[in-house]
């Protein structure tokens, strides 16, 4: 059974950079039909998709985020990371990783994210 | 950026049909924009329900359903439960492996 597991500091300090990691189990990241998302909800808030990247490092960003985030994959620890940049108290949120099957384009069994991480919160705080 | 619109919130009563629609700020909605929908409840991960406009995920009841209503897709819960009470989101895909998510609808049965 595919498992996805979050990890990373649960506090960083306004304008440093936040880190995450996203450890994939029950299945090799090492596929052409899958990308891999980060998602985040802020406290009490709705959902906000960040970027999604495949393990051949092809990626893509929220525009609205797309100036302060890297994302990267690291085939041989099948896992994948955040860095987001420059954090400030709107970024405190619960950060999500997820499975989306997309090959570059859509298809009747492809885009949307189809196993969900349990979320780590990431509060930004001096 | 494009906004994708929900209805905040919804009730229903136990038994009863609810729809709750995901739209654009500006345009249809369509099955081009492959919409599909999540379940979250507070403090859990979301739980995909429906993807490609209507098919539903491995576990998910019948009484879930979607579609394009007019110009906006739609999660439709008949029979609704005690249990279904949560937030519900759609996201739809805007191209340019580009995905915004509604705002989440939450829906209270009582």
């Amino acid at each position: 059974q595919l498992q996805l597991q979050e990890s990373g500091p649960g506090l960083v300090k306004p304008s440093e950079t936040l880190s995450l990691t996203c450890s994939v189990s029950g299945d090799s990241i090492n596929s052409d039909y899958y990308y891999w998302g980060w998602i985040r909800q802020s406290p009490g808030k709705g959902l906000e998709w960040i970027g999604s990247i495949h393990y051949n490092g092809r990626s893509y960003y929220n525009p609205s985020l797309k100036s302060r985030v890297t994302m990267s994959v690291d085939t041989s620890k099948n896992k994948f990371s955040l860095k987001l940049t420059s954090v400030t108290a709107a970024d405190t949120a619960v950060y999500y990783c997820a499975r989306l099957p997309f090959r570059g384009y859509c298809s009747s069994t492809s885009c949307h994210f189809d196993f969900w991480g349990q979320g780590t919160l990431v509060t930004v705080s001096s | 950026q494009t906004v994708v619109t929900q209805e905040p919130s919804f009730s229903v009563s136990p038994g009863g049909t609810v729809t709750v629609t995901c739209g654009l700020d500006s345009g249809s909605v369509s099955t081009t924009y492959y919409p599909s929908w999540y379940q979250q409840t507070p403090g859990q991960a979301p739980r995909t329900l429906i993807y490609n406009t209507d098919t539903r995920s491995s576990g998910v009841p019948d009484r879930f359903s979607g579609s394009i209503l007019g110009n906006k897709a739609a999660l439709t819960i008949t029979g609704a439960q005690a249990h279904d009470e949560s937030d519900y989101y759609c996201v739809l895909y805007m191209g340019s492996g580009i995905w915004v998510f509604g705002g989440g609808t939450r829906l209270a049965v009582l």
